[in-house]
């Protein structure tokens, strides 16, 4: 089966600059990933998506990166601000229908 | 913020009791999908619900159990509650789309529930 996994607990970041988060897949057959935020006390927003037949695909401030020859992937957000402070998740459909695997996700802290 | 929501908040429970949730779809949406998250843990997958059946279910005991009504709504119970399910209990919607494939999940803020 698949599993989800990101390669740093935490991020510290200044204000303005740019963040970098990272994700690492298991299931070479995966075709699709998704980004989730999630502030405290909510349930996760989603954020963007990318489909395996596609390398990048950029959003709002928010760029993904897919790289299946080393099954990673990774979210960058542009000038990163105070309402960015959240955990971010990355997901990839699981073996049963309707199944997202998530990680554990990374905690992204910005300082003002 | 998305169209998905539950009920209650918030909720306190005894060992050995029951519960049910409830979450209502986003308009549009035809499935929906119960995770479990523990704290400090990424959610992790219960059952689906797709025309009123249950479609795919992850690890969990039969005690989880669900429904899904005709406007799309569901419920999960949880019978016999044990200490360890204690967590923030999620729902999400999307649609199916052609060839089972499922389209993207919009959460609900969930339902925290604590087992004493």
């Amino acid at each position: 089966g698949e599993s989800v996994g990101l390669h740093l607990p935490t991020l510290s970041v200044q204000e303005g600059d740019n963040s970098i988060i990272n994700c690492a897949y298991s299931n070479s057959a995966s075709d699709y990933f998704i980004w989730y935020k999630q502030e405290s006390g909510k349930g996760p927003q989603f954020i963007i998506d990318i489909r395996s037949n596609m390398d990048k695909r950029q959003g709002q401030r928010v760029t993904v990166l897919l790289n299946k020859t080393v099954k990673h992937l990774s979210l960058q957000i542009a000038a990163t601000q105070p309402g960015d402070s959240a955990v971010y998740f990355c997901a990839a459909p699981g073996g049963s229908q309707g199944n997202l695997i998530f990680g554990k996700g990374t905690k992204l802290s910005v300082k003002p | 913020e998305t169209g998905v929501t539950q009920s209650p908040t918030h909720l306190i429970k005894t060992r050995g009791q029951q519960v049910t949730l409830r979450c209502s779809s986003q308009s549009g949406h035809n499935t929906v999908s119960w995770y479990q998250q523990a704290l400090g843990q990424g959610p992790q997958f219960i059952f689906q619900y797709y025309r009123e059946e249950e479609n795919g279910r992850g690890n969990f005991p039969p005690r989880f159990s669900g429904l899904q009504f005709p406007n799309y709504s569901s419920e999960l119970n949880v019978n016999a509650l044990e200490l360890d399910d204690s967590a923030l209990y999620l729902c999400a919607s999307s649609r199916q789309l052609a060839g089972g494939l499922a389209d993207t999940q919009y959460f609900g803020p969930g339902t925290r529930l604590t087992v004493l």
